[in-house]
């Protein structure tokens, strides 16, 4: 069955703490992105990653880190640097090359700083 | 800054009506078009998309219209359904980079 995976569904997190969402992906796609969905806000680029062991920042990667050691993972770090962390969290993937342009998105996480 | 811009913010259309949402962009450098509907508590999921070589894009009862020269696309969704009652994206991809820009979302309620 092929697709994203992300875990954990819901997230609890004290002031202060980081945590760690898992994305998952067997789609054999190039790229990984994470993005942070706030209401009226639509989906805004934290960072990705086309290809293994590289990954750039996107518009608010400020309180984030990433990393991708293997093709098929891409787990982002929500550090206690990030103000404002509570938001729903969504990983997408996608091959690069272009002729083949569809991104498809994981269930997401929503995250709670409690 | 927005790089697409996506109106209405909601919209409320009765059962049988056409819904019809419309983006705008400023960057020649996309070259790729989707729309996303999403669920409540769910991930998006590409609903249509259109390249700018094309000015219409039709698949069963959604449409994309799309203006290059005046840079802007549009969805409609024709004999809308309860079923349709989510929230669109509209999003353009950037021809380097494969980086994808969201407009900020259409709640569409369809009301039987």
């Amino acid at each position: 069955d092929g697709g994203i995976t992300q875990s954990p569904k819901y997230l609890f997190r004290k002031e202060g703490q980081n945590v760690t969402l898992s994305c998952e992906q067997n789609l054999n796609h190039d790229a990984m992105y994470w993005y942070r969905q706030d209401p009226g806000q639509g989906l805004r680029l934290i960072y990705y990653s086309q290809i293994v062991n590289d990954f750039q920042k996107g518009d608010i990667a400020e309180g984030y880190s990433v990393s991708r050691e293997k093709k098929e993972s891409f787990p982002l770090t929500v550090t206690s640097a990030q103000k404002n962390p509570t938001a729903f969290y969504l990983c997408a993937s996608s091959f690069r090359d272009t002729t083949y342009n569809e991104q498809f998105f994981g269930p997401g996480t929503r995250l709670t700083v409690l | 800054q927005q790089q697409v811009k996506q109106s209405p913010q909601s919209l409320i259309v009765q059962k049988g009506g056409i819904s019809i949402i419309n983006c705008a962009y400023e960057n020649t450098a996309f070259d790729y078009f989707p729309w996303y509907q999403q669920f409540p508590g769910k991930g998006p999921a590409l609903l249509i998309a259109i390249r700018p070589d094309v000015s219409e894009k039709k698949e069963g009862r959604f449409t994309i219209s799309f203006n290059k020269s005046a840079k802007q696309f549009s969805l409609h969704i024709m004999d809308s359904q309860p079923g349709d009652s989510a929230t669109y994206f509209c999003a353009a991809r950037r021809d380097t980079g494969n980086q994808f820009y969201f407009g900020t979302g259409t709640s569409l309620t369809v009301i039987p």
